[in-house]
């Protein structure tokens, strides 16, 4: 049963701190999402990749957030600095196409 | 302001009842989809409607897509404990880049 995995689950750090959110997709899914939840924005699109290559990242905000796909099994979610308001969960999410994703169990963030 | 209004927010019932959850936009979708996500995971997807009318059932699931493809129901009857969770909407069309845009979900609790 092929499944997103997503490092690490909780992840409680200070404000200004680099933090790296890992996540594997499932293997042969050429799409890659990252998403941000919260109770009040609910979930929201960050970046997307096909092949690795970026191809949407206007979710996301780009003085402090990176997203990269080094290999086909590793995408990563970077924020430097970050800051309290990024706490909240962010999913990966992988798929043979734009509309068909299937989530991982999401990094949990707080940022105090 | 949501792109995928959702109503209702909060949903408690008895087990046993039945119940229905709306997913309303002013935007015509290509396709629209229903996720549930139970607490410390990912959303799972539970379908796909892409046709104006269409109805698709799922055990005790029955989706709805509306005729000009601007909203979608969903319906659950005889609803179990396992039901629990948030259940999103989330629609996918050219007005959005092609990408998903979800609702903020309605949260549904089956007390036994």
């Amino acid at each position: 049963d092929a499944r997103v995995t997503q490092t690490p689950r909780d992840k409680v750090t200070e404000m200004g701190q680099e933090v790296t959110m890992r996540c594997q997709p499932i293997l042969g899914h050429n799409t890659v999402f990252w998403y941000r939840q919260t109770m009040m924005q609910g979930l929201e699109l960050l970046a997307y990749f096909r092949n690795r290559a970026p191809l949407d990242d206007s979710g996301m905000p780009k003085d402090r957030f990176s997203a990269e796909m080094p290999d086909a099994t590793l995408a990563t979610l970077k924020i430097q600095p970050s800051e309290p308001r990024d706490s909240a969960v962010y999913f990966c999410a992988s798929g043979p196409h734009f509309y068909e994703q299937y989530f991982g169990p999401g990094t949990r963030l707080t940022v105090t | 302001t949501q792109l995928l209004e959702q109503s209702p927010q909060f949903l408690s019932i008895q087990e046993g009842e039945n119940l229905t959850v709306y997913c309303n936009s002013s935007s015509v979708f290509s396709s629209l989809q229903w996720y549930r996500q139970e607490p410390g995971e990912g959303p799972v997807l539970l379908v796909t409607v892409v046709t104006g009318g269409e109805v698709k059932k799922l055990k005790r699931l029955t989706f709805q897509f509306g005729d000009a493809r601007k909203d979608s129901s969903l319906h659950i009857t005889a609803a179990q404990p396992g039901d629990t969770g948030l259940y999103l909407c989330a629609g996918l069309g050219e007005e959005y880049g092609n990408k998903l845009v979800f609702g903020a979900g309605t949260i549904l609790r089956v007390k036994s």
